[in-house]
């Protein structure tokens, strides 16, 4: 498969589960993204990974953990959610991080997760 | 930090008509600026993108233009047709900052 896939593409949990979300990229990318889609507001930029390495971390909960064991996976871990974490998480990837001016963004389908 | 904000929030529009959809930015270091569509269920995907350097740029049917002065882009759909009936989002980034910011987006219908 071609592109950014994310597994699952639905997930239901109570908020003492733990749970991950999965990203893979097959787009030979060096950078990768978490962005959290709500309802009608703007995609909020979780954490930004650049060759494996965190760049950016935007003031996320700790009950979201990720993590980038190499340049074409990236996981969200999930723990202890609220229901107001409840959205579409979108991974996404690109070839250099934004901030480097190579500015196009690969999404993938995203993971609509619900905490109950 | 950038703030985008985008306007309308809904359009709807007749399939032949045009459509048009505003940002404005307030960070002046923004100097890369693009347009994504989501369609219902899927993932967005790049439609089009100014740089600060140009004022226009034209793709087919989708252009994009640019005020660096007055700090606002817009996007124009001409000669629209029900398949661009989707969700469009503006985003302005810079040099230097990984953190693209995005407008709220516009769910735009195209009536047959």
């Amino acid at each position: 498969e071609t592109g950014v896939t994310q597994t699952p593409r639905h997930l239901v949990m109570g908020m003492t589960n733990k749970k991950s979300l999965k990203c893979e990229q097959h787009l030979g990318h060096n950078a990768m993204y978490w962005y959290k889609q709500s309802a009608k507001k703007p995609l909020e930029l979780m954490f930004v990974y650049s060759l494996e390495e965190r760049v950016e971390n935007n003031s996320v909960p700790s009950r979201f953990s990720p993590e980038c064991p190499n340049s074409s996976h990236l996981f969200l871990h999930l723990h202890t959610l609220q229901p107001e974490d409840s959205a579409l998480y979108l991974c996404a990837s690109s070839r250099m991080p934004t901030g480097a001016g190579d500015g196009e963004l690969f999404f993938g389908e995203g993971s609509r997760l619900t905490v109950l | 930090g950038e703030n985008v904000e985008q306007h309308p929030s809904t359009l709807s529009v007749q399939e032949g008509d045009s459509a048009v959809i505003k940002c404005t930015y307030s960070d002046s270091a923004s100097n890369y600026f693009p347009w994504y569509k989501q369609e219902l269920g899927k993932r967005p995907q790049l439609i089009i993108d100014i740089r600060s350097n140009v004022g226009e740029k034209k793709d087919q049917r989708i252009a994009v233009t640019l005020n660096k002065t007055a700090k606002h882009f817009s996007l124009h759909i001409t000669e629209t047709q029900p398949e661009d009936s989707a969700v469009y989002f503006c985003a302005a980034s810079s040099y230097n900052n990984n953190d693209m910011r995005f407008g709220a987006g516009t769910r735009l219908t195209v009536k047959p």
